[in-house]
């Protein structure tokens, strides 16, 4: 039962970089999202998508980009990375439009940005 | 939009002593209530939830919240806490007709002293 897994779990990049945080369910859910955790912050989202070629800005969209291509797969790209945007990244999925039911989470990706 | 506050970032405890994570909620519609858990390391995982009905609901762990409409809250409590308990502590809500977004609050961290 792998559920949500996030790649990699640990990042190091110089401002100005670009890298893709990949995430893939494997539970056929059609919502998935990615959150940022800072410290007193909380979770705050990004970018969520409910569907295969449906995307949609969250709290925190700036500076992120994301795709979804398939159902399995929710990457988040940083076109030109900045110090602010060190943190840690999940992602998140659950079944479409039950906003009820509880959402799954990856193992989380630390990112440091120079 | 939905939004969360949680009143307390940290609450000192010692064991076996009883404990109350205050939440407070804002939403212009009704909402979904969660509570999630963070153990150090680790990703979020579900401690309990609101949907409709009796407004006392149970979770995992001996952990129970109470949802007061009158108050927008949705506070958490256990009577005896464990070392084990020892966790960051997120509200979380969301809408149950075409909200997709999950909005988590700010966390709060419980220590458990022996």
């Amino acid at each position: 039962n792998a559920g949500v897994t996030q790649t990699p779990k640990f990042q190091v990049l110089k401002t100005g970089q670009s890298m893709t945080l990949q995430c893939a369910q494997d539970m056929n859910h059609e919502y998935m999202s990615w959150y940022r955790q800072d410290p007193g912050m909380g979770l705050r989202l990004i970018h969520y998508s409910v569907g295969a070629g449906i995307t949609d800005q969250g709290e925190v969209p700036n500076g992120y980009n994301v795709s979804r291509s398939t159902t399995e797969d929710f990457p988040l790209r940083l076109l030109s990375a900045a110090p602010s945007q060190t943190s840690v990244y999940f992602c998140a999925s659950r079944a479409q439009g039950a906003s009820g039911e509880k959402l799954f989470f990856g193992s989380g990706t630390q990112l440091s940005v120079l | 939009a939905q939004s969360v506050t949680q009143l307390d970032s940290q609450v000192p405890v010692f064991e076996e002593a009883p404990v109350e994570l205050r939440c407070n909620y804002s939403s212009s519609v009704s909402v979904y209530l969660f509570w999630y858990v963070q153990y150090p390391n680790q990703g979020l995982q579900l401690l309990l939830k609101y949907l409709s009905g009796s407004t006392l609901v149970k979770g995992i762990n001996g952990f129970e919240a109470e949802f007061n409409k009158s108050q927008t809250s949705f506070h958490l409590r256990k009577p005896s806490v464990h070392i084990s308990d020892t966790a960051e502590y997120f509200c979380a809500v969301s809408e149950p007709t075409g909200g997709f977004k999950t909005i988590f609050g700010a966390g709060t961290r419980l220590f458990v002293k022996a």
